[in-house]
């Protein structure tokens, strides 16, 4: 099945700093998406990729959907400590399913 | 407008035994769809339903099924629990516009642990 690989695994960075993180899959998708997830909740949704080398940005957030649709990248800018979370990637299929990858767990030192 | 409820918020149950995940979708919305996440991973694709038809179906054995009512809520049945199906189950409702995608709204989750 297709396969989504997140990096890196964890991030701890100052407050202010930028942060960046990435996905790769063998497969091709037809959207790429992030999510954020706070403890004891269900991911919410940042940012949602529709074509292949789009560059979408949302407040501090800006991600893009690489140009083979394998891989998207994920950039927060001037990180802030309501930052800190799991970030999540994933590739959509025609069909709805979902795939995720494992997650970039984000600290923000103040 | 309240979001995607799901019950019971935690569970406990045994190897063995029988579960029954409930959701309720944000008023409008007509799919619904179901995810397994364990922990320290993110969310694996079960389920998927629409109109009260089974629309999708990811990687999981015969013992997870699950169904759509009139109102458009879902359960999410999982028989004979096994140890590994301990994880946070969580449901997503969407409006399908007929478009390509349909940004999915996710529920808070079931917190399974199977002993």
């Amino acid at each position: 099945g297709q396969q989504l690989n997140q990096s890196p695994q964890s991030m701890f960075i100052q407050e202010g700093e930028d942060v960046s993180m990435n996905c790769t899959s063998s497969s091709i998708f037809n959207t790429w998406l992030w999510y954020k997830q706070d403890p004891g909740e269900g991911p919410v949704l940042l940012i949602a990729l529709y074509k292949a080398g789009e560059l979408t940005s949302n407040g501090r957030l800006t991600a893009q959907f690489g140009i083979t649709r394998k891989d998207s990248f994920l950039n927060i800018s001037a990180s802030i400590p309501s930052d800190v979370g799991i970030y999540f990637c994933a590739g959509q299929l025609y069909n709805n399913d979902m795939r995720f990858g494992a997650g970039t767990r984000l600290t923000v030192k103040p | 407008d309240a979001g995607v409820t799901q019950s019971p918020t935690h569970l406990i149950k045994t190897r063995g035994q029988h579960v029954t995940l409930r959701c309720s979708p944000i008023s409008g919305h007509k799919s619904v769809s179901w995810y397994q996440q364990v922990l320290g991973q993110g969310p694996q694709f079960i389920f998927q339903y629409y109109e009260k038809e089974e629309r999708g179906r990811g990687n999981f054995p015969d013992r997870f099924s699950a169904r759509q009512f009139p109102n458009y809520s879902s359960e999410l049945n999982v028989n004979a629990l096994l140890l590994g199906d301990s994880a946070l189950y969580l449901c997503a409702s969407s409006l399908p516009t007929g478009g390509s995608y349909n940004e999915q709204f996710f529920g808070p989750g079931t917190r399974l642990t199977v002993l």
